[in-house]
């Protein structure tokens, strides 16, 4: 199976502090993602990435950046949090033109 | 831009019934619509998907099918049980491989 880890589950932190979110797969898939989840809202794009270095703006990609240095590793970054940040961060990958497998998610809170 | 309605956002049902939850998209060039379960407090997982060379599959209480005329496709699950209770997405592939997710249903299977 694959296993897509993200490094934290909770998260607190303040306003404008950065934010570093990380995300590991193992199963060296190339398209990785990172999704808010929001309640009423669902899973919307924040960026996405198909190779190391490579990234591309989802939808809702404002006041976040990333990072794929490494190919099992996608960071988000959030360079000066604030208090509408606060949501659900989903992390996935994907092989070829299947589905995605999720992490288990970082519930960030900030104040 | 791409888009997915997904109705209704919340459905009741007793033990036993059959529930359905329908989403309608909006890009003509997509062929691929998974759908994810998403129990409370963990990832959403994939539970059936369907390509767009066929109009149904199933597996065991669970099916969807797709119309890709009137571009909307459906999930069913028949027998319902409480341990069906979670929210669904629907979601869907575009031209750009990135997937596009609904809003959510929240499902309450009711013993």
């Amino acid at each position: 199976d694959v296993k897509v880890t993200q490094s934290s589950r909770y998260l607190v932190k303040r306003t404008g502090e950065k934010v570093f979110l990380e995300c590991v797969q193992d199963m060296d898939h190339e398209n990785m993602f990172w999704y808010r989840q929001d309640p009423g809202l669902g899973l919307r794009l924040i960026y996405f990435s198909y190779d190391v270095k490579m990234k591309e703006k989802g939808d809702i990609p404002e006041g976040y950046s990333v990072s794929r240095e490494k190919k099992e590793r996608f960071s988000l970054i959030l360079e000066s949090a604030s208090t509408n940040q606060t949501s659900m961060y989903l992390c996935a990958s994907r092989e070829g033109s299947y589905g995605y497998t999720f992490g288990s998610g970082t519930r960030l809170t900030v104040v | 831009g791409e888009n997915v309605e997904q109705h209704p956002s919340t459905l009741s049902v007793q033990e036993g019934d059959s529930a359905v939850i329908k989403c309608t998209y909006s890009d003509s060039a997509s062929n691929y619509f998974p759908w994810y379960k998403q129990e409370l407090g963990k990832r959403p997982q994939l539970i059936i998907d369907i390509r767009s060379n066929v109009g149904e599959k199933k597996d065991q209480r669970i099916a969807v099918t797709l119309n890709k005329t009137a571009k909307h496709f459906s999930l069913h699950i028949t027998e319902t049980q409480p341990e069906d209770s979670a929210v669904y997405f629907c979601a869907y592939r575009g031209s750009n491989y990135k997937l596009t997710f609904g809003k959510g249903t929240l499902l309450t299977v009711n013993p």
